[in-house]
């Protein structure tokens, strides 16, 4: 799967957009960009994912340049609930074989009053 | 939406006693479900992949005879940590493969362990 790099740790202001940047330069054609967070000492959660389009829900929105090689996970209002470990992870998608999710470092967003 | 039940959330051992923890889709069979360990301050590392009727797939350096895995039907799969040390001590988290939302992964609430 290709590799991603992401920010150690980013800070953001209570209802303010939080920008979330992902590079993913190695990136492969049939490859999906997903996002997870992980509040402390709970699991994992499922944020989004996309291919190449631009992909919105009550989470977040997902922004993938024309060449995939970045992407921008974007919070739109952040609440102080929010505050997580935010993981951006390629690898196939779809309805092929199930295959493990690889997380990297991610990124510490820290949502302060 | 699809959920993931993970059993127990903490769970306190002597050293050299075994613990199993549970991992049960609730709402969805999963043939493929994977178990994670956490360290402090660290990200999530794959143990294992558990697999409906067969052997689990073990990641280089994880020991199979010391975490048993087993998924005997399709919404519930063991991880059974057996005669724990201290060092044993982690975060375990389970997951599984969503149908409902175009493929992506449900993760359990996980279970941190503590071995005395």
């Amino acid at each position: 799967d290709a590799k991603t790099t992401q920010p150690t740790s980013m800070n953001c202001a209570e209802g303010r957009a939080a920008n979330l940047p992902c590079n993913h330069s190695t990136i492969s054609g049939n490859e999906y960009v997903y996002w997870y967070r992980q509040i402390h000492s709970q699991g994992p959660q499922y944020i989004i994912h996309g291919l190449k389009n631009n992909e919105t829900n009550e989470m977040a929105s997902l922004i993938i340049t024309e060449d995939r090689k970045s992407s921008t996970l974007i919070l739109p209002h952040a609440t102080l609930r929010d505050t997580a470990v935010y993981y951006c992870i390629v690898r196939p998608g779809g309805t092929g074989s199930a295959r493990q999710l690889t997380f990297g470092s991610g990124t510490q967003l820290t949502v302060l009053p | 939406g699809a959920v993931v039940s993970q059993h127990p959330s903490w769970v306190i051992c002597k050293s050299g006693t075994s613990v199993k923890i549970e991992c049960r889709s609730l709402d969805f069979q999963a043939t493929t479900m994977f178990w994670y360990r956490q360290f402090p301050k660290q990200s999530l590392m794959l143990m294992a992949t558990s697999n409906e009727g067969s052997k689990a797939t073990y990641e280089q350096g994880v020991e199979k005879d010391k975490f048993l895995i087993n998924h005997a039907s399709l919404t519930l799969s063991t991880l059974t940590v057996t005669s724990a040390h201290p060092e044993d001590s982690s975060f375990y988290i389970c997951s599984a493969r969503n149908p409902t939302n175009n493929y992506g992964y449900t993760f359990g609430s996980g279970t941190r362990l503590t071995v005395v």
